[in-house]
């Protein structure tokens, strides 16, 4: 069975530019979040989705959004970037949204590597 | 705020040793504690998921216990090895009620293995 999966694996920018980041969770997992992480510091949360609706937001200025779409895939949408953008951003999906046991588990794909320049 | 902080920030150790590395946080109201690996460049990989109302879990040479009252995990790695070698994170999720439950991190152990 496929992981989460990401797209693209590297990204180069500039400044001012748009970027739009791809996820595909786990077959059968309906929750994605998204994660930035900055190097040498942990993932921070910027978004989760459950059944298409936005359920959860992070401290990420209005330039961050996303959307799920009917498979559970989600895109993650950057405007007006800036250099402090450069960083690895992860997606995770989860089962169910806070069901019990396991199901709770989170799950990361490889990330995608954005370079702002 | 939640914060997660993890101790020590590195760690390095000659191979075959045992390991404790630790997770403190400071709102002990949350759901679930996740264990996760990060190879260099790389994405997550899960370890251990500790529910709120367990004690600890354990996969293979890995254990992890939970102390929500406390606000504390620890991470025990036995009989470490080379391959072994990598950036610990440790993440809470909180009990929300409906809303946001994104996972918020430490900032990792990055732990070598001496061979």
């Amino acid at each position: 069975d496929a992981g989460v999966t990401q797209s693209p694996t590297h990204l180069i920018k500039t400044r001012g530019q748009h970027v739009t980041l791809r996820c595909s969770p786990i077959s059968g997992h309906k929750s994605v979040s998204w994660y930035q992480q900055v190097l040498g510091q942990g993932p921070q949360f910027i978004f989760q989705y459950y059944e298409k609706e936005e359920r959860g937001r992070g401290n990420f200025p209005d330039r961050f959004s996303a959307r799920q779409f009917p498979n559970y895939s989600s895109e993650l949408n950057v405007n007006a970037l800036l250099l402090g953008d450069s960083a690895l951003y992860l997606c995770a999906s989860r089962h169910d949204r806070l069901a019990g046991g396991q199901g709770n588990e989170q799950f990361f794909g490889p990330g995608t590597r954005l370079t702002v320049l | 705020k939640q914060e997660v902080t993890q101790i020590p920030a590195a760690l390095s150790v000659p191979e075959g040793e045992n390991l404790v590395l630790n997770c403190s946080f400071t709102d002990s109201a949350i759901y679930n504690l996740q264990w996760f690996r990060q190879d260099p460049g790389k994405g997550l990989t899960s370890l251990l998921l500790i529910q709120s109302s367990q004690r600890e879990q354990t996969s293979g040479r890995l254990n992890a216990s939970l102390d929500k009252s406390s606000g504390r995990s620890t991470l025990y790695i036995a009989a470490s090895q080379p391959g072994d070698s990598a950036t610990y994170l440790c993440a809470v999720t909180m009990y929300s009620g409906g809303g946001a439950d994104g996972l918020t991190f430490g900032k990792g152990t990055h732990l070598i293995i001496q061979p």
